[in-house]
């Protein structure tokens, strides 16, 4: 089942933070994240796999509550090249990744 | 490095022909995916191989073929196209399950 993202949308200005929100119903061995720019490929943000362990960009942060099957994808004093989709996908033991409907971020100068 | 390389990068077919578009990595991955996104839309699993000599369906496998030539190649066939099928199709792959994926640049595929 597919994880559902929120918000839907955000637009900031510049140096302002966001938080995006992942949420799955099913069990998770990790969730990833990913960025996609129009017209181009997702490219990898982050992983966070049961038990704690992250792997993943250096300016951004994510939590991953295990009990509760969320995760949440911070993005602090934002820059005008972190506008794009954001895709939150939920991985189980076998490694089949399902993508949620991503959130649409918009930094404006 | 050239990562994930997808070939062709822009198609047109007309109903009821068939292609097969094709994906090879280069970074030694273990496992390999299909993905299609279609307009305004996330990412929706066709197909994927965990490891050489093996494939599993994903979400929307209809009217899909998946073959994993070897470690470093894995093509998808549409054997009887369908406007439906009009899509960007993505192919990524992975070291392993713990490791985040690393895509290629897209196929965009019209059928008419």
């Amino acid at each position: 089942q597919q994880p559902v993202q929120s918000p839907q949308a955000v637009i900031l200005r510049e140096g302002e933070d966001a938080v995006i929100n992942c949420s799955s119903s099913k069990a998770l061995y990790s969730v990833h994240w990913y960025r996609q720019k129009h017209g181009e490929a997702p490219v990898f943000l982050m992983i966070l796999l049961k038990g704690g362990e992250q792997k993943g960009h250096d300016k951004i942060s994510a939590s991953f509550n295990e009990k509760k099957q969320q995760s949440s994808l911070y993005l602090t004093a934002s820059q005008l090249s972190y506008s794009g989709t954001y895709f939150c996908g939920s991985a189980s033991n076998t490694g089949k990744l399902i993508f949620g409907q991503g959130t649409t971020l918009q930094v404006k100068p | 490095n050239a990562g994930v390389t997808q070939t062709p990068k822009f198609q047109v077919l007309k109903t009821g022909q068939s292609m097969t578009l094709q994906c090879a990595q280069d970074m030694n991955h273990n496992s390999m995916y299909w993905y299609r996104q279609d307009p305004g839309m996330g990412l929706r699993l066709i197909y994927y191989s965990a490891s050489e000599g093996t494939t599993d369906k994903g979400e929307v496998p209809n009217g899909y073929n998946v073959s994993r030539l070897n470690k470093r190649e894995f093509s998808l066939r549409l054997e009887s196209a369908a406007p439906s099928q009009t899509s960007v199709y993505f192919c990524a792959s992975s070291e392993a399950r713990a490791y985040g994926y690393t895509f290629g640049s897209g196929t965009r595929l019209t059928v008419v």
